[in-house]
């Protein structure tokens, strides 16, 4: 089936790096655009970045431009974001999702269950 | 502007029906979606292209549509089920970015 699965979540000190994966099944991955998106405890959905079918083009929400930095492995079916200078108010969930464009159209008609991102001292 | 406002919250009363409104300069120029989530899960698409299609084992009294700058999400005959934080998302003035407004939390009575 469809299938997006995050990984890569983590604790980590303020000014530190993690990179998230996202492992995408049951579809051809190569064809859709795809975005991270992400959600502070109890508050609202934020896009952070999304990414062309081809990577051809990427675009970074302003809040993470120069710190975040998404990519995409069309052999290998997997998305990743690259995020570094983290700071406390990066803690969210990371989801990863589909858009139903191959180019960005903004319905993300799939979703990963989300991977857990601390960024504490 | 890139800004999508939608009221924090909203009530119905079961089986009436209710609109949740997402307002934003770039509505008119971009399709707007809509999306339900429910306590720790991850959204789901529920409406998109402008209304237009249903995700696959939405019911159909969910609906969309736009006027202007607000576009609009409806639930005809609303359900316990549909309880849930519900966002709209649509893209910024570039075309390029991804926008979502603040979510609205509706709730069956």
């Amino acid at each position: 089936q469809v299938q997006l699965v995050e990984s890569g979540g983590g604790e980590v000190q303020p000014g530190g790096s993690l990179r998230l994966s996202c492992a995408a099944s049951g579809f051809t991955f190569s064809s859709y655009a795809m975005h991270w998106v992400r959600q502070a405890p109890g508050k609202g959905l934020e896009w952070v970045a999304g990414i062309w079918y081809d990577a051809s083009n990427k675009y970074h929400a302003d809040s993470v431009k120069g710190r975040f930095t998404i990519s995409r492995d069309n052999s290998k079916n997997k998305l990743s974001l690259q995020m570094n200078g983290l700071r406390a108010e990066d803690t969210a969930v990371y989801y990863c999702a589909r858009d139903w464009g191959m180019i960005i159209e903004g319905a993300l008609d799939i979703w990963g269950q989300g991977t857990m991102v601390t960024v504490s001292s | 502007s890139s800004e999508l406002t939608q009221d924090p919250a909203v009530s119905v009363a079961l089986g009436q029906t209710v609109r949740i409104t997402c307002q934003g300069d770039s509505l008119r120029n971009f399709y707007t979606n809509w999306y339900q989530q429910k306590p720790g899960q991850a959204p789901i698409l529920v409406i998109y292209d402008e209304g237009n299609k249903r995700s696959s084992g939405i019911p159909d009294r969910f609906s969309g549509s736009r006027s202007g700058n607000t576009a609009s999400l409806t639930i005809t005959g609303a359900q316990a089920e549909d309880e849930a934080d519900y966002y709209c998302n649509s893209r910024d003035s570039t075309g390029n970015h991804v926008v979502f407004g603040g979510g609205t939390k509706l709730t069956v009575l």
